[in-house]
């Protein structure tokens, strides 16, 4: 089983819809999680933390639950621009603080 | 925006050459990492460096070398490039204490 699982996608959606999407972790001692934003052949770029109480950057809510080991990502009234890969990363809490990386969610948003 | 450049930004060589993709950062960040991606895939660590003078390998084998002679610098060298070695190259860094990982542009090189 791999650390940090994603559902590869894609996902496609009408503007203006509400999408989620979740990211499993193996490591139950992970500490920190992350969600980057991938356009295609470009860096990632990180597009918010997930803690503990949940999050909210406008449009974007990210929800963290320790009890079934997921973080999730709810994308509300999507524009065409939100179009990307979704990187959910998480900490599992190594000796390097290192990020594991899932594979990420496409996301298709259409007019 | 984060202040970690990549170069070349793209790069197509024949098999057998020698090259180095350079990464540099102007933050002062101690910890800068080498990914490989390939098209619609996970990221893997290939390098990490925690300071000057030191650098490890990551979770994923690669017959790369990497060196950190200076903070602001980490480039990744191949000493005879091979087809399978097509893939893209993303450079990273961040502060000690925190774990947001900035990443350089990428290089996309493809081996022919």
């Amino acid at each position: 089983r791999k650390e940090v699982e994603q559902d590869p996608g894609p996902f496609n959606v009408p503007e203006g819809a509400t999408v989620a999407f979740n990211c499993t972790y193996s490591n139950s001692a992970s500490q920190s999680f992350f969600w980057y934003r991938q356009d295609c052949r470009k860096e990632p770029k990180l597009l918010m933390s997930v803690y503990s109480s949940g999050n909210e950057d406008g449009r974007f809510t990210a929800q963290l639950n320790r009890a079934s080991q997921y973080i999730s990502l709810l994308i509300r009234d999507s524009k065409l621009s939100d179009s990307a890969t979704y990187l959910c990363a998480v900490n599992p809490n190594n000796a390097g603080n290192m990020l594991t990386f899932g594979g990420g969610t496409r996301l298709m948003v259409k007019p | 925006e984060a202040d970690i450049y990549q170069t070349p930004r793209y790069l197509v060589i024949g098999t057998g050459k020698k090259i180095t993709l350079e990464c540099s950062q102007t933050m002062g960040h101690d910890k800068m990492y080498w990914y490989q991606q390939d098209p619609g895939m996970e990221l893997h660590l290939i390098h990490y460096s925690y300071g000057v003078n030191s650098t490890e390998k990551g979770d994923l084998s690669s017959e790369s070398t990497v060196s950190r002679i200076r903070t602001e610098h980490f480039p990744l060298t191949l000493e005879s490039a091979r087809p399978s070695h097509t893939s893209q190259y993303l450079c990273a860094s961040r502060e000690g204490g925190n774990e947001k990982l900035f990443f350089g542009s990428g290089t996309q090189l493809s081996v022919l």
